[in-house]
């Protein structure tokens, strides 16, 4: 069974405090790492996705992928109240194929 | 990125009648589309796996005779929920596979059954 792990929080920090998300994932065969943010009510909106060792930034996010723990996580730097949702991680281990989520994180930002 | 459309947003119908739900990719030719179920601060379920030109993949537990996928063109898949009930009720969201990997969502249609 293919799994993705996430903390479900809530996760609760300041405003322009560094939000740290993190999620495990089962299968050493992923190829492909996502995280979706979700608002109340509304569908996933994809922030970032990653495939190789390493950091990846765009803007205030920051993607970390390590494949030998199989552990991903995303940075948010600056925090907004705008930013307070469910964060999703999400795996792929094939072209093609559906994503694995985890259960999501979710994230509160007090102003 | 990708853009993906869905419509009808919302939609409430009678017990027994039956819903269709529009998939479309706007900006790019989409060979897989994922259909999901969400309901209240609940996980996305993954509902069928869609392929222009064949036959949809139900998952597990999934019924197909309720549930009709159709994947006409590559821009473009359908759900209809055929006699629906107020279990039916639900968040139903469709994504688009871009290169393979890469999926984007719909806005999602919110489903009412009375």
């Amino acid at each position: 069974q293919k799994e993705v792990e996430q903390n479900s929080g809530p996760l609760s920090v300041p405003e322009g405090a560094i939000a740290s998300l993190n999620c495990t994932y089962s299968d050493r065969g992923s190829q492909s790492f996502f995280w979706y943010r979700q608002y109340s009510g509304k569908s996933p909106e994809l922030i970032m996705f990653i495939y190789s060792n390493g950091d990846k930034e765009d803007g205030r996010f920051t993607a970390q992928l390590n494949k030998a723990s199989q552990y991903v996580s995303l940075l948010i730097r600056d925090s907004q109240p705008s930013d307070s949702a469910t964060y999703l991680c999400a795996v792929n281990v094939q072209a093609g194929t559906a994503l694995i989520f985890g259960k999501g994180t979710t994230l509160s930002v007090s102003s | 990125g990708a853009v993906v459309s869905q419509h009808p947003s919302w939609v409430i119908c009678k017990s027994g009648t039956s819903v269709k739900i529009e998939c479309r990719s706007l900006d790019f030719q989409a060979t897989t589309m994922f259909w999901y179920r969400q309901f209240p601060k609940q996980s996305l379920m993954l509902m069928a796996t869609s392929n222009e030109g064949s036959k949809a993949t139900y998952e597990q537990g999934v019924e197909k005779d309720k549930f009709l996928i159709n994947h006409a063109s590559l821009t473009l898949s359908t759900l209809t929920v055929t006699s629906a009930h107020p279990e039916d009720s639900s968040f139903y969201i469709c994504s688009a596979a871009v290169g393979g990997y890469e999926q984007y969502f719909g806005p999602g249609t919110r489903l009412t059954v009375t």
